[in-house]
């Protein structure tokens, strides 16, 4: 079953542009909400995450907008580079010592940003 | 500190035949997992382990099975090789931690199977 789903799954923007990629989930256990960034032939890497007690968070010029009633959140890129050019996931957990740091990810956009 | 380490990097098989996927993780990691991932289909956890001594089941563990040998490696394992098994496959450790009070997972580079 996909408790998360992902959407779009392929993005393809100026540089400069701001993509948007978004998430739903399913299970309203899930109470951490973590972004993973993988370039080709690399593992994924955490870029940021956000719980549900804020509705927006930023690090640098990426941004995790959250809508608990909604149950979706979302990832922008702002002045997006060709260096961001890489696939994105969303994933979504429990937080905390019973859920051992399972994740469920949603299916992955692939993001080209063209110069 | 090399992070996360796979290996192989690349593997062939034949249906049928049998391989142990290696990983080991210097962080001092209590927690590691194994994934596998396909296109559309994003990462699937097939095991994991929670502490040293301990595994369990994650979304797709069938023709699978792993072994926690120390709190450093996690193997994964395939007894009978399928064509429904080709993949990449991810080795992940992580620890509760950060101010989120959450499990920041590191994936290693990844093995890339092919089962003809």
């Amino acid at each position: 079953q996909q408790q998360v789903k992902q959407s779009p799954q392929s993005l393809i923007v100026q540089k400069g542009g701001i993509p948007i990629i978004n998430c739903a989930y399913e299970n309203t256990a899930f109470d951490y909400f973590p972004w993973y960034q993988q370039f080709p032939g690399k593992g994924p890497a955490l870029l940021i995450a956000i719980r549900p007690d804020v509705s927006e968070k930023k690090e640098g010029r990426f941004t995790i907008s959250f809508n608990k009633s909604a149950k979706q959140f979302s990832l922008h890129i702002m002045d997006s580079q060709p260096g961001d050019s890489a696939t994105y996931f969303c994933a979504a957990s429990w937080a905390g010592g019973t859920s051992y740091g399972k994740l469920t990810f949603g299916q992955g956009t692939i993001l080209t940003v063209h110069p | 500190n090399a992070g996360v380490t796979q290996t192989p990097k690349f593997q062939v098989l034949k249906t049928g035949q049998s391989m142990t996927l290696q990983c080991a993780q210097d962080m001092n990691h209590n927690s590691m997992y194994w994934y596998r991932q396909d296109p559309g289909m994003g990462l699937r956890l097939i095991y994991y382990s929670a502490s040293e001594g301990t595994t369990d089941k994650g979304e797709v563990p069938n023709g699978y099975n792993v072994s926690r040998l120390n709190k450093r490696e996690f193997s994964l394992r395939l007894e009978s090789a399928a064509p429904s098994q080709t993949s990449v496959y991810f080795c992940a450790s992580s620890e509760l931690s950060g101010p989120l009070g959450s499990y920041e997972q590191y994936f290693g580079p990844g093995t890339r199977l092919t089962v003809t």
